[in-house]
């Protein structure tokens, strides 16, 4: 499996600014995927970033909202931007692993959760 | 709707007791994972599984996907103080590359 962190793990910011989160992953990853988890609720996904190419966004999020980069195959970067009080979630980064028999699956940061004030 | 429907979205008991929590859909998956998420931490994967009518056991908890891959169960037995969180199914479509999540169940252990 691999070993994924986060940063910031926690943060309080103020309506109509923006922040970035950093996912660093301990080996080299093709896909890395951005999830937002509402209070009390499931994972959505946001977009799928990959290595060289845009990011691919899921129905609901927009990349002028949530811009995504990944400069390589061992970090990427979610900013929330223009934040709003329902911006505020646990965002979680996930990568692609590789278990026994071949089979792929994903595994998670800690993630970082956001309160817009 | 959501593509995988878990039972129940709570579930509380007391120390020593069993539980099962179902994910069921009418779609067919190449794969089923079943995490658990304790407050403030990410998911974490307790099992995969791939092959229609599979039982894969860890422990205390018995995992299983059904005939058809359609649907899954965990069942814990003897719960623990230690078993307490919030349990998520996720599925993987035939040629799909995206997790699917179900809606989680929120397991409380009473000791």
């Amino acid at each position: 499996s691999a070993v994924i962190s986060q940063k910031p793990s926690r943060d309080i910011c103020q309506r109509g600014t923006s922040l970035t989160i950093q996912c660093q992953v301990d080996s080299q990853v093709t896909m890395m995927f951005w999830y937002r988890q509402q209070p009390g609720q499931s994972l959505t996904l946001i977009a799928t970033a990959n290595q060289g190419s845009e990011a691919t966004y899921e129905s609901g999020f927009v990349i002028d909202k949530f811009p995504i980069s990944r400069p390589n195959l061992t970090f990427s970067t979610l900013t929330v931007s223009n934040m709003s009080p329902e911006d505020s979630s646990i965002y979680l980064c996930s990568v692609e692993g590789r278990q026994g028999r071949g089979t792929d699956t994903q595994y998670f940061g800690p993630g970082t959760r956001l309160t817009v004030l | 709707t959501q593509l995988l429907e878990q039972s129940p979205q709570f579930l509380s008991i007391q120390e020593g007791e069993n539980l099962t929590v179902y994910c069921n859909s009418s779609s067919v998956f190449s794969s089923l994972q079943w995490y658990r998420q304790e407050p403030g931490e990410g998911p974490v994967l307790l099992v995969t599984v791939v092959t229609g009518g599979e039982v894969k056991k860890l422990k205390r908890l018995t995992f299983q996907f059904g005939d058809a891959r359609k649907d899954s169960s965990l069942h814990i037995t003897a719960a623990q103080p230690g078993d307490t969180g919030l349990y998520l199914c996720a599925g993987r479509k035939v040629n799909d590359y995206k997790l699917s999540f179900g809606a989680g169940t929120t397991v409380t252990v009473r000791a």
